[in-house]
């Protein structure tokens, strides 16, 4: 079974400061890894997806995120906060696709609150 | 391209009521899921239909929902009576039929059990 823990229900960070949003994941096979962003009264959109290629992943808007199989984790960064990035943040785990599409295993979500 | 669509956006009923959710995927996807998110909780899985037929529903809490996809086009989630507990988020996201492909949710449905 997977499972994902998302470590900070709510960040706050200052417009320009690192964001570092932290994931970590739990998978006995290996794992396809999403971070997905809700803005609000939104869907959920895809930020970026890793699928076993290179570990460190880009996504949209400038968030990239690096699989890390020794600590289990896919933390999701960007250099500069911009008050458009407030939103919540959800990081979710697949099974390796095996011949059908499958469903995602969700984190509990991180807000994110850009200050001035 | 228009993406996945949800009806309605809110919902309030009250306890023992009947609401029936409707969920419209991008066009061509052949995988349509449905996932909830119970206030605070995590995003939860809780069926999805490859066409018409129900691929996998072990995420579905209790014979109250009743999930359909006539024709292997929109589908819907009926909920049969509503109980509080039934209130929350529900998601509906749809991909295409390849393998590592991502999938697209649409805006959801807030349901609220009085």
């Amino acid at each position: 079974a997977q499972s994902v823990t998302q470590l900070g229900s709510h960040v706050s960070v200052s417009e320009g400061a690192l964001v570092l949003l932290r994931c970590n994941y739990s998978s006995s096979v290996p794992p396809y890894l999403f971070w997905y962003v809700q803005y609000p009264n939104q869907g959920l959109q895809l930020l970026l997806k890793y699928t076993s290629a290179a570990t460190l992943v880009k996504g949209i808007n400038g968030f990239e995120a690096e699989f890390k199989k020794s600590e289990t984790s896919f933390h999701l960064t960007k250099p500069s906060a911009h008050m458009s990035d407030a939103a919540e943040y959800f990081c979710a785990v697949r099974k390796e696709w095996t011949g059908t599409a499958s469903k995602l295993t969700f984190g509990t979500g991180t807000r994110l609150q850009v200050t001035l | 391209e228009a993406g996945v669509t949800q009806f309605p956006s809110h919902s309030v009923i009250e306890k023992g009521q009947t609401v029936t959710l409707r969920c419209d995927p991008i066009s061509g996807h052949d995988n349509l899921y449905w996932y909830r998110r119970v206030m605070g909780k995590e995003i939860k899985f809780l069926l999805h239909f490859v066409k018409e037929s129900k691929q996998d529903e072990s995420g579905m809490p209790n014979n109250r929902f009743l999930a359909e996809r006539t024709g292997g086009t929109y589908s819907t989630l009926k909920v049969q009576p509503a109980e509080l507990e039934d209130s929350g988020v529900y998601f509906c996201a749809s991909s295409a039929d390849r393998g590592t492909d991502t999938q697209y949710f649409g805006p959801g449905t807030r349901l609220t059990v009085l």
